[in-house]
């Protein structure tokens, strides 16, 4: 069964700062997709990224990027130049391919707090 | 403006009463799903249906029922035999896709006394 591990339950920056927040799963599948959702405290989950495993190349959206070590099964989440409004709840997900219906298979979270 | 909505935000109910959460969206979406929301874990799957009049549970199925008579709708019921109901769930949906993003609405907070 696959699983997602994030392993740092609260982080905290200043603002402007870089930071990065980690996930890391376990599946025996070959093609599949991972995914960064945030969750500020108004609790609206918002996608912010999202990754195909057979693509080599990291995906990256205006100030988030990912690292995508698909050997290590590492899906790591870098957000620069950070702002107050960044400050939320972050979670990596897990997509079972089509014959599990698509599911999302979520890590606990990381609550990043964004310092002014 | 297209999305998906929850009612209420918030819903207060006692022990031993059955309690319908309503998600309804305008998406054209085929998929839907209902999670549920503990502090410190991540969104469980309670059910989710890919088509009308046909849904399937999740990992924590028990204690919870839905339907799906309309695209547009699909209503949970939380039970008396959920034994810790009082939780944040989140209604969701998305098109039926490798990759597909899911959509979520804003939640409702239920809280069991």
């Amino acid at each position: 069964a696959q699983t997602v591990t994030q392993s740092q339950p609260e982080m905290s920056v200043q603002e402007a700062e870089t930071v990065t927040l980690s996930c890391t799963y376990d599946t025996s599948e070959s093609n599949y997709y991972l995914f960064w959702y945030k969750q500020p405290p108004s609790r609206q989950m918002i996608l912010v990224i999202r990754q195909e495993a057979y693509k080599q190349q990291n995906a990256t959206e205006n100030r988030f990027s990912v690292n995508f070590q698909k050997a290590a099964k590492s899906f790591s989440l870098k957000i620069s130049d950070s702002q107050l409004g960044d400050t939320a709840m972050y979670f990596c997900a897990f997509m079972k391919p089509w014959d599990s219906n698509y599911q999302l298979i979520w890590g606990a979270g990381t609550k990043l707090i964004i310092k002014p | 403006d297209g999305g998906i909505t929850q009612s209420p935000k918030y819903l207060f109910r006692k022990e031993g009463q059955n309690v319908t959460l309503s998600c309804e969206q305008n998406l054209n979406h085929d998929a839907m799903y209902w999670y549920r929301q503990d502090p410190g874990q991540g969104l469980r799957l309670i059910y989710y249906s890919q088509i009308v009049n046909d849904f399937q549970k999740g990992d924590i199925a028990e204690g919870y029922s839905v339907s799906r008579e309309k695209k547009e709708s699909f209503p949970l019921t939380v039970t008396s035999a959920q034994k810790n109901p009082t939780a944040f769930y989140l209604c969701a949906s998305s098109i039926l896709a490798g990759g597909s993003e899911q959509y979520f609405g804003p939640g409702t907070r239920l809280t069991v006394t």
